[in-house]
This record gives C-alpha cells, sequence and structure tokens, in this order.
C-alpha cells in the first residue's frame, strides 16, 4: 500500500485566499484525523471521522476552517479565507479499528500564508 | 495545562549512550502511542501499549499504568536517532490523540 497520501506537499498563497488540503487514507482505514503541528503548540487535533463521518470537530479553530470526507478514499480540509497565522503543517492520519487505534500518518502540507 | 507532558524538551547525547525520555498523562487511557519525527519529515509510529514492555530493535518503551507515567528507551544510540520524539495518549475507543509537546534528540557522532 502507498500509505497515507496527501496533497499538495507545499502550499503558499496570500492571506485572505482559499486553501484546499486533500487526503487520501490508507485503503480499508475506517478512521480519519487531520491534525495541525505549530512550533508554540505542537500536534493539535482538529477533526476526525469515523467511516466517513465526522465524530469530533472540537478542534477546528473557527468557522474558517471546514472538513469533509464525501467517501471513503477521499478527504479535505479547507480554509476561507486564509490568515498568517494558519501557517502550519497540517498531516492526516488514517487508522483501523481492528488496529487497536495505531495511526499512520501522512507526510504533511506545509501551509504558508502572507 | 497540557494533559500529557514530556521531559525533557531538549536532550544531546553522544554516539553509543543510553537514552531515556519520559512521558507523564493525567487522564485515563487506553493507549500510550510513542511517535517519531525527524526534521522536516512525517510522523512514524514507534510504539502503541497499554501496559508492560515494547521492544522493537534499540527501542524499548514502557508504561506504569498505575503512576500513569511511560518511558522511552534508546540502547546504543546513533545519530540517525536525532530527531524528535511525540507522547500521545488515546482514551476510550475513538482513538483520540492528545500529544505532548515532543523531545528533540541530537545524538553526536
Amino acid at each position: 500500500d502507498a500509505g497515507v497520501i496527501q496533497s499538495p506537499r507545499h502550499e503558499v498563497t496570500e492571506m485572505g485566499q482559499e486553501v484546499t488540503l486533500r487526503c487520501k487514507p490508507i485503503s480499508g482505514h475506517d478512521y480519519l484525523f487531520w491534525y495541525r503541528q505549530t512550533m508554540m503548540r505542537g500536534l493539535e487535533l482538529l477533526i476526525y471521522f469515523n467511516n466517513n463521518v465526522p465524530i469530533d470537530d472540537s478542534g477546528m479553530p473557527e468557522d474558517r476552517f471546514s472538513a469533509k470526507m464525501p467517501n471513503a478514499s477521499f478527504s479535505t480540509l479547507k480554509i476561507q479565507p486564509s490568515e498568517p497565522r494558519d501557517s502550519a503543517v497540517y498531516f492526516c492520519a488514517s487508522s483501523l479499528r481492528q488496529g487497536a487505534g495505531e495511526q499512520f500518518f501522512g507526510p504533511g502540507t506545509r501551509l504558508t500564508v502572507l | 495545562k497540557n494533559e500529557v507532558e514530556q521531559s525533557p524538551q531538549n536532550l544531546t547525547a553522544q554516539e553509543g549512550e543510553f537514552i531515556t525520555i519520559n512521558c507523564s498523562y493525567s487522564v485515563g487511557i487506553s493507549a500510550l502511542h510513542w511517535l517519531q519525527q525527524h526534521p522536516g519529515g512525517g510522523i512514524v509510529s514507534l510504539f502503541m501499549l497499554s501496559s508492560g514492555k515494547k521492544k522493537h530493535g534499540r527501542l524499548i518503551a514502557t508504561i506504569n499504568i498505575q503512576e500513569k507515567h511511560s518511558s522511552l528507551h534508546i540502547t546504543a544510540s546513533h545519530p540517525r536517532d536525532s530527531a524528535v520524539y511525540i507522547c500521545a495518549a488515546s482514551g476510550g475507543s475513538n482513538y483520540k490523540l492528545t500529544f505532548g509537546k515532543g523531545t528533540l534528540l541530537t545524538v553526536n557522532p
């Protein structure tokens, strides 16, 4: 398996622009997680899905952030409008319930908002 | 206050030294995870444990449920072990992780 795939790997945009980050989980995994990593706050959970359904979005910073999982093989995290403080590395991870929760992380998307 | 605390924040060692990184948590957990992140790199799961000890090569992870404490040990450290090591706790059946701030390990040749 190719592992968790994220795109783009790097994104540079200007404040106010819409940003869409994409994730393809490992085939067969039924949990998908979106994380954000910054120097100040470390890794934080933004939202996670189980069987394509959002279960907990309490980590989503504000209404500018939204996430969808239209099918088992694709998820998006959208920021609109983007702000400089959104600059971070965004990781997607997936896990299999039968695997007792071990998470497999994608390579991350480094987002810079100017 | 973060529910998962790691120490030390930074650790520098000479090649060959025995390394210990500590993790304390304040919440009930179903599993404790140790993750590794190389500079500019992705995150790799090293261990997931709920009791006792696990070993993989030169890496050993232990957990004491009563004391809410876990340790990651590296024997015969090597410069390629230089990375950030992150402790994370998951509770219940939702696998939601709460992370420590990480320990930056530098192993000099």
